[in-house]
């Protein structure tokens, strides 16, 4: 059985960088792509970034320039890095991997709670 | 990047209904349609992938249809479980995008 977990920083203040790891459990990360989304409170889901088993990233191009994911195949552990971080990056952030074929999304992390305030 | 719409943003049904959510893509994405539950202050759940494959587990009263740039989910049969928000998302290309969500509620 596939388990997610995640952990990392919950307040922030502005201009600080956000850093959030996830750990899979149960599998290795080869052959999934690993994403991060993001939910701002009370809105929807907004991608951020993935990372597939060959060390391939791809950016939602509104944060690309502040964004980094990477990945630890021999802890199985994936990364997101936010630079920069204002009032508008709160929210929750949670981590996902799944295969191209099967949606992507098949295993989720429980998410962590971000918020940016001086 | 590929935009996605839904609608309608939100509806109320009545127990055992059916219910129909349309995701549209602002270009075509094939089949590469993915559909997510999120009950409140709940983690989201995938439903459907390419765009009427039901993840294991998922009740059967959930079904998906559609290509290229306009989708539905339905629910038939509507149960108080249900109430959640649904999105759409294209894993087609990345940016991989989601729809604003539709809130389902029971009348």
């Amino acid at each position: 059985q596939v388990q997610v977990q995640q952990w990392g920083a919950g307040l922030l203040k502005p201009s600080e960088t956000l850093s959030l790891t996830c750990a899979v459990y149960g599998r290795s990360l080869s052959g999934y792509y690993w994403t991060w989304i993001r939910q701002p409170p009370g809105k929807g889901l907004e991608w951020i970034g993935e990372i597939n088993q060959i060390g391939t990233t791809n950016y939602n191009p509104s944060l690309r320039s502040r964004v980094t994911v990477s990945q630890d195949t021999s802890k199985r552990q994936f990364s997101l890095r936010l630079t920069s971080v204002t009032a508008a990056d709160t929210g929750v952030y949670y981590c996902a991997g799944g295969r191209y074929t099967s949606g992507m999304g098949t295993y989720w992390g429980p998410g962590t709670l971000v918020s940016v305030s001086s | 990047d590929i935009q996605m719409t839904q609608s309608p943003s939100s509806l109320s049904a009545s127990l055992g209904d059916r219910v129909t959510i349309t995701c549209r893509a602002s270009q075509g994405i094939a089949n590469y349609l993915a559909w997510y539950q999120q009950k409140p202050g709940k983690v989201p759940n995938l439903l459907i992938y390419a765009t009427s494959t039901l993840q294991s587990g998922v009740p059967g009263r959930f079904s998906g249809s559609g290509s290229g740039t306009t989708f539905t989910l339905t629910i038939t049969n509507l149960q108080p479980e249900d109430v959640a928000t649904y999105f759409c998302q294209n894993y087609y290309t990345a940016p991989r995008t989601f729809g604003p969500g539709t809130k389902v509620e029971i009348k």
